[in-house]
């Protein structure tokens, strides 16, 4: 069965403080991996599309990589607005998109 | 592009009542999900549509439930006999799929359920 998991589940950084979130994937097969981020009440907001072990992509402050196992979104210097959600998806060859958990990001001034 | 539209933004309603929630995607894209989200969970996937057909429903999805997009355009999401445990967000997504490769998804802001 395809699952997804993400670590950790919530996390309190000091604003600058950079750390790393964590998402890992069992599947059959990877099509492509994403990161959405999600601010409450709102829908996920697209930020990264990983396709292949070792690719990176980058958007300000935030950086996304992928292994065989695993992706991680590392932060560097947060702010106190990119508190939110962070969820990661996996798309498994001829299936949907399979969502994690989530890890909830708080950035404290 | 205005985005994806979901109608309405939160919706109270008793046990056993039926509801409808409609949803307006972006205006290219050809395919459309429906997604329940509880609180503290990801996005759980209800069902897809690929211009006006239903491709999938998840397995887990009510006899309860049923999602239509006439036209290939907008979509709506009936739950029928609502119970406490539909309470959720529902979000929709929208995509503009040509090859497994380059679909992205974009979400709407939700259709928050509180089943009392």
């Amino acid at each position: 069965e395809d699952q997804v998991t993400q670590s950790p589940e919530a996390l309190r950084l000091q604003e600058g403080e950079s750390s790393s979130l964590n998402c890992s994937y069992t599947v059959s097969g990877l099509r492509g991996l994403f990161w959405y981020r999600q601010d409450p009440g709102k829908g996920p907001e697209f930020l990264f599309t990983l396709y292949s072990a070792g690719e990176e992509k980058e958007k300000e402050r935030l950086k996304a990589t992928l292994t065989k196992k695993e992706s991680f979104l590392h932060i560097t210097a947060p702010k106190p607005e990119d508190s939110a959600t962070y969820l990661c998806a996996v798309v498994p060859k001829g299936q949907n998109f399979v969502f994690g958990p989530g890890t909830r990001l708080s950035v404290l001034p | 592009d205005t985005g994806v539209s979901q109608d309405p933004r939160h919706k109270i309603t008793k046990r056993g009542q039926n509801v409808t929630f409609r949803c307006d995607p972006i205006s290219e894209h050809n395919r459309l999900y429906w997604y329940r989200q509880t609180l503290g969970q990801g996005p759980e996937f209800l069902t897809y549509f690929q211009n006006e057909a239903q491709l999938e429903k998840s397995r887990l999805l009510s006899d309860r439930f049923s999602a239509e997009r006439p036209k290939g355009s907008f979509s709506t999401l009936e739950i029928q006999r609502t119970e406490q445990g539909d309470s959720a967000m529902y979000l929709c997504a929208s995509s503009f799929y040509l090859t497994a490769t380059n679909e992205k998804l974009f979400f709407g802001s939700g259709t928050q359920l509180s089943v009392l």
